[in-house]
């Protein structure tokens, strides 16, 4: 069976630090695929990233950047600079096989950042 | 603009009152799935639907039911809710198909209140 580990419950951090959420993800498919979520206070969910398990580059995006490692199932997520806007409740989820929005998607129980001014 | 929405938005009722929460996406997506979330224990499936008249159960699915009789519409039913399905509500949609896995589009949401 599928499942996600964050153990970051909160986090709380000041203006322009930087703060990594980690993952921890456990399969038996050799294919599966890692998403990142971001909630913010006002409550919708909005997609950040998609890594499939054959790649494992890690990627960029402004301020963002995520590290894929298979050997330690981890999908971890850095936020560089933070800023008070980012502070939200992140959730890392996995969905396995080749048809990922099929099988579903097996969420963490999310990490609640806090950005303090 | 490509959405899912979902309606109510907010909802108060009481036990054992049949209820149910639509779910509408304009994508033409073949995956639909209603997920709930409670706090600290992240997000659940609770019913998925792969294409029209195709349903299966998620993890949670005790309590609920679901219909797929049109493409873009997925409700989810509340025939007699009790106060332990008070939460939040998420619709989601996707493309299915067998190659790279495709995001889930979610809908904003619908918090339920069960007394």
């Amino acid at each position: 069976a599928q499942k996600v580990t964050q153990a970051q419950t909160e986090i709380s951090v000041v203006e322009k630090e930087d703060v990594t959420l980690d993952c921890v993800y456990e399969t038996r498919d050799t294919t599966y695929y890692l998403f990142w979520y971001k909630q913010p206070p006002s409550g919708e969910l909005v997609f950040l990233i998609r890594r499939n398990s054959f790649d494992e580059q890690n990627e960029i995006s402004g301020r963002y950047s995520w590290n894929f490692q298979k050997s330690t199932s981890s999908f971890n997520f850095t936020i560089t600079a933070s800023q008070v806007v980012d502070s939200a409740v992140y959730f890392c989820a996995l969905s396995e096989g080749s048809g990922g929005g099929a099988d579903g998607l097996t969420f963490g129980k999310g990490t609640h950042l806090i950005i303090q001014p | 603009e490509a959405q899912v929405t979902q309606n109510p938005r907010y909802l108060i009722t009481v036990t054992g009152k049949k209820l149910t929460v639509t779910c509408s996406q304009n994508m033409n997506h073949e995956y639909m799935s209603w997920y709930r979330q409670d706090p600290g224990l992240g997000l659940r499936q609770i019913y998925y639907s792969m294409n029209v008249e195709v349903t299966d159960k998620g993890d949670v699915p005790e309590g609920y039911k679901v219909s797929r009789k049109e493409k873009r519409n997925f409700p989810l039913i509340l025939e007699s809710p009790s106060p332990n399905q008070t939460s939040l509500y998420f619709c989601a949609s996707s493309l299915v198909y067998r190659g790279p896995g495709h995001e889930q589009y979610f809908g904003p949401g619908t918090r339920l209140t069960v007394t």
